[in-house]
C-alpha cells in the first residue's frame, strides 16, 4: 500500500502559469519535506514542514510556496513556472530527528514539464 | 551547511563481486547517516541508517560504515546482481529536520 502519494506523477504546464502539486501520507509523519530533483543530481531541498512550522531554505525561489492544511497533506505551488523549474520534485515524510527510526518515505514523484 | 560529496562517476562491476561506494561529508558529524537506492524515474527508497556510535550496520547483502574521524560512510554490496543496478544516494540530517543528499553514485552491475 501507497504510503506517500504524489499527484500528479506527469504535469506540463505552461509558461508562467501557476501550477500546485500535491502530497498526502497515511503514516502520520510530522515532517514532510519537499525536494526538486533535476538530472544526475541531488534531490534538493525546498522546505520542510515540522507539524505546522515551516522552514524555508534560504536559496529556495519566492516563486515556490507551500501549505500544509493537516498532518496528511502538503502542496507545493509554483506561482510562475519558468523553464528552469522543470524537474522530479519529490515529497517525503519522516519522524522527527530525535526518534529512534527517522529515515524518509518517499512518493513517487511529479515529473514537471514546462512549455 | 553540509557539503555531501559521492563519487559522480559510475561503478561498473561484474556480478557477483562487492560494490563498495564512499560518502563524505564536510562539517560536523551527524548523529546518524542514512543510504537510499533511487531507480530512473522514482523516489528515492530507504536502506540502513547507522549511528555515530555504531561502526558498522548489516541488512542481508549490505554493509554500511561510519567513521567520524574520516568524516566517511562506505556502502558495500557483496554478491552483487544486475538487479541491484541503480543510484546509490548518501543523506544526513542536519539540525531542525533537515535532511539533506548527496548527488548518488550510479550502479551498474554487469551478468
Amino acid at each position: 500500500d501507497a504510503m506517500v502519494i504524489q499527484n500528479p506523477r506527469y504535469q506540463v504546464t505552461q509558461f508562467g502559469k501557476p501550477v500546485t502539486l500535491s502530497c498526502s501520507q497515511t503514516l502520520n509523519h510530522n515532517v514532510m519535506y519537499w525536494y526538486q530533483q533535476k538530472s544526475s543530481q541531488a534531490p534538493k531541498l525546498l522546505f520542510h514542514y515540522y507539524d505546522k512550522d515551516f522552514n524555508n531554505e534560504a536559496d529556495t525561489p519566492d516563486n515556490f510556496q507551500s501549505r500544509r492544511p493537516n498532518t496528511s497533506f502538503c502542496f507545493l505551488d509554483i506561482r510562475s513556472p519558468g523553464l528552469g523549474d522543470a524537474a522530479m520534485y519529490l515529497c517525503a515524510t519522516s519522524r522527527e530527528g530525535g526518534h529512534m527510526n527517522t529515515e524518509a518515505f518517499f512518493g513517487q514523484g511529479t515529473r514537471l514539464t514546462v512549455v | 551547511s553540509q557539503k555531501i560529496e559521492q563519487n559522480s562517476e559510475a561503478l561498473n562491476i561484474q556480478e557477483g563481486k562487492t560494490a563498495t561506494l564512499t560518502c563524505n561529508y564536510t562539517n560536523y558529524s551527524p548523529a546518524y547517516l542514512q543510504w537510499y537506492r533511487q531507480d530512473p524515474g522514482r523516489g528515492p527508497v530507504f536502506l540502513l541508517l547507522i549511528r555515530e556510535n555504531e561502526k558498522e550496520k548489516r541488512k542481508e547483502r549490505l554493509k554500511v560504515t561510519f567513521d567520524t574521524t574520516l568524516k566517511q560512510s562506505l556502502f558495500h554490496i557483496t554478491a552483487s546482481q544486475p538487479a541491484d543496478s541503480a543510484t546509490y544516494l548518501c543523506a544526513l540530517m542536519e539540525y531542525g529536520n533537515k535532511l539533506v543528499f548527496g548527488a548518488g553514485t550510479i550502479l551498474r552491475v554487469k551478468s
